[in-house]
């Protein structure tokens, strides 16, 4: 069992829906980060969070530590939100990240 | 303000061989991750580079090494490449000095996509 793992894998969408993209993992970490991949293979890093919630414009994540889950929120989805969202853990020292397999979200106008 | 930038973008190579990939990270910053990342699989941890020397090890074999100057740039060295080692190489910086351990902000470059025939 990996020990990180993010459902859907593939995520089909149609402009305008409410996207949640789910995150478990089964190891301490000291934070959890969500990042966007695009096809070129760039990484961005959408958010670090190591409790509670954050938003950044249409993005909403959230992380609930006692169960070990986190789930990365797209209100109004647009086809520029197309693209590999990825959820990584952070160990307890030092910044290294355990990756998830990525979800590849498409959003169709 | 620069960020986080490798090179080369692509590179083909045959088995055997070996390959150098560098990565620069973003000012600032004085630790560096490397990661692969094969094609439909989220990245791996290869190894993180923190004042000049191999500070965590992910599980690649030895024919994986890398290098950290003392400008915090960063190599990463291959030797006798096989097919398998086709992939996306992602490198990442992070600072250190001045945060806790841990909870480090990860910047992400644009990767050196290897290809071995």
């Amino acid at each position: 069992k990996n020990e990180v793992e993010q459902s859907p894998q593939n995520l089909t969408a149609q402009e305008g829906e409410f996207i949640t993209i789910n995150c478990s993992y089964s190891v301490g970490i000291s934070a959890l980060h969500w990042l966007q991949q695009h096809p070129g293979g760039g990484i961005v890093s959408l958010f670090m969070l190591s409790s509670g919630k954050k938003k950044h414009g249409r993005l909403i994540a959230t992380i609930n530590i006692q169960e070990k889950h986190s789930s990365l929120h797209i209100t109004a989805s647009h086809p520029r939100d197309s693209a590999v969202y990825i959820c990584a853990v952070g160990s307890t020292s030092y910044g290294k990240l355990t990756f998830g397999q990525g979800t590849i979200l498409t959003v169709h106008p | 303000d620069a960020g986080v930038t490798q090179s080369p973008t692509h590179l083909i190579k045959t088995r055997g061989q070996q390959v150098t990939l560098r990565c620069s990270p973003k000012s600032g910053h004085d630790t560096v991750s490397w990661y692969q990342q094969a094609l439909g699989q989220g990245p791996q941890f290869i190894f993180q580079y923190y004042e000049e020397e191999e500070r965590q090890r992910g599980n690649f074999p030895d024919r994986f090494s890398g290098h950290q100057f003392p400008n915090y740039s960063s190599e990463l060295n291959v030797n006798a490449l096989l097919l398998g080692d086709s992939a996306l190489y992602l490198c990442a910086s992070s600072s250190f000095r001045g945060a806790t351990k841990s909870n480090q902000p990860q910047h992400f470059g644009d990767g050196t996509r290897l290809s071995i025939l």
